[in-house]
């Protein structure tokens, strides 16, 4: 059965702070791992990485997947309080249905 | 402008009652997945579907229904088996040639009274 864990499950930071969120997958014939954002309601597309050792950049906003450590990290830098959302993970393998795998998410708050 | 549509945003049901979920997408995509969220927790899938007259469960799908009647539209049942039905609901579609992310719709908000 497919795995995708976060840490920490939540974090408390001020603005201007830098964070990172991790994530964890064991997922069957992998293909790739994706990044959301969700604020209220639908989780809004971040990254979705499929190579090793690439860092896709947005802004303030970075990632990069580790294929043999099975691990992927998201960096924000200079936190501002839009960012405070939950922020999913989510793991693809090569399965029939294209399914993704989710993270329990990790829970940001910036406080100004 | 294309995208994933969900009705309703809100939705309360009596214990003991079927309540239908409405998904809709006008992004010709194959794929059709529905996820369940509790509060502060990452989504579980519930059923999946990769083409019309076709559909998969999830991990959870005890207690609910689909149908893919139309490539556009994929509802779901909560049925009365579902004994803690209270959620939050996700409707996603996705590609399947070349799958990219999956896009969402904005939620149905279930609660039990």
């Amino acid at each position: 059965e497919d795995k995708v864990v976060q840490s920490p499950l939540s974090l408390v930071v001020h603005e201007g702070d830098t964070v990172t969120l991790n994530c964890s997958y064991e997922v069957t014939n992998f293909r790739s791992l994706l990044w959301y954002k969700q604020e209220k309601k639908a989780p809004t597309f971040l990254f979705m990485l499929t190579s090793s050792g690439i860092e896709k950049k947005s802004g303030r906003l970075s990632s990069i997947l580790d294929k043999k450590e099975l691990f992927s990290i998201l960096n924000i830098t200079a936190t501002q309080t839009g960012d405070s959302a939950i922020y999913l993970c989510a793991g693809r393998g090569d399965n029939a249905g294209n399914m993704l795998t989710f993270g329990g998410g990790t829970r940001l708050m910036v406080k100004p | 402008d294309g995208g994933i549509t969900q009705s309703p945003k809100y939705l309360f049901r009596k214990e003991g009652q079927n309540v239908t979920l409405s998904c809709e997408q006008n992004l010709n995509h194959d794929a059709m997945y529905w996820y369940r969220q509790d509060p502060g927790q990452g989504l579980r899938l519930i059923y999946y579907s990769q083409i019309v007259n076709d559909f998969q469960k999830g991990d959870i799908a005890e207690g609910y229904s689909v149908s893919r009647e139309k490539k556009e539209s994929f509802p779901l049942t909560v049925t009365s088996a579902q004994k803690n039905p209270t959620a939050f609901y996700l409707c996603a579609s996705c590609p399947t040639a070349l799958p990219t992310e999956a896009f969402f719709g904005q939620g149905t908000r279930l609660t039990v009274v």
